[in-house]
């Protein structure tokens, strides 16, 4: 049982360039939320799903995409990378009944 | 607009005492609060949470207190350890839909031995 696996857990884009950030349970949990944490600031929700095909945005979707093909995949995409987007992201799973979600170890991104 | 608050950054306190680390919100919707530990290079790990229908839960050293009527909750560790050295999230969210999450910027809280 490995909990929610990230990866890369560091990447380097440039500017206009897109990327996938990978994120995979392995503990049959429907619910799996993107977010991502900035200097100084709290965690911010991108992107959540509660269950396979089903997608919603949260707080700070632009520039994002998700799909949720799986209950065990739930990949981030940036379509076009801006600084803005230099941040690092959580991928976080639960299961009905859990109080709370189990988080990844994050992969930490930087775009120049 | 922050509608979850931490507003002391960071937190000492000794080895043995009690650490209290405060949040305050502004939305009267929320009505399900949680507290996060966070470790460096590591992602969050759920500590505790509250339905607003109670004022207090426990859960061993851990312990939140709720205030509605102040929009306030607090996190009580007793006693503290070295190992409760860490950056302390609270969220909140409205139960219908408690996927999404608001969270503080976090409190550093240093327990020295």
């Amino acid at each position: 049982n490995a909990g929610v696996t990230q990866t890369p857990k560091f990447q380097v884009l440039k500017t206009g360039q897109s990327m996938t950030l990978q994120c995979a349970q392995d503990m049959n949990h429907e619910y799996m939320s993107w977010y991502r944490q900035d200097p100084g600031m709290g965690l911010r929700l991108i992107h959540y799903s509660v269950g396979a095909g089903i997608t919603d945005q949260g707080e700070v979707p632009n520039g994002y995409n998700v799909s949720r093909s799986t209950t065990e995949d739930f990949p981030l995409r940036l379509l076009s990378a801006a600084p803005s987007q230099t941040s690092v992201y959580f991928c976080a799973s639960r299961v009905t009944g859990e109080k709370g979600y189990t988080f990844g170890s994050g992969t930490r991104l930087t775009v120049v | 607009d922050q509608q979850v608050k931490q507003n002391s950054p960071s937190l000492s306190v000794q080895e043995g005492r009690i650490s209290i680390l405060n949040c305050d919100y502004t939305n009267s919707m929320f009505d399900y609060f949680l507290w996060y530990k966070k470790y460096p290079a590591e992602g969050p790990t759920f500590l505790i949470s509250i339905s607003s229908i109670k004022d207090k839960n426990e859960d061993g050293r851990f312990t939140v207190f709720l205030n509605k009527s102040a929009k306030h909750l607090s996190l009580h560790i007793v006693p503290s350890q070295p190992g409760d050295s860490a950056v302390y999230f609270c969220a909140a969210s409205v139960q219908g839909g408690s996927e999404k999450l608001v969270f503080g910027k976090g409190t550093k809280l240093t327990v020295n031995p």
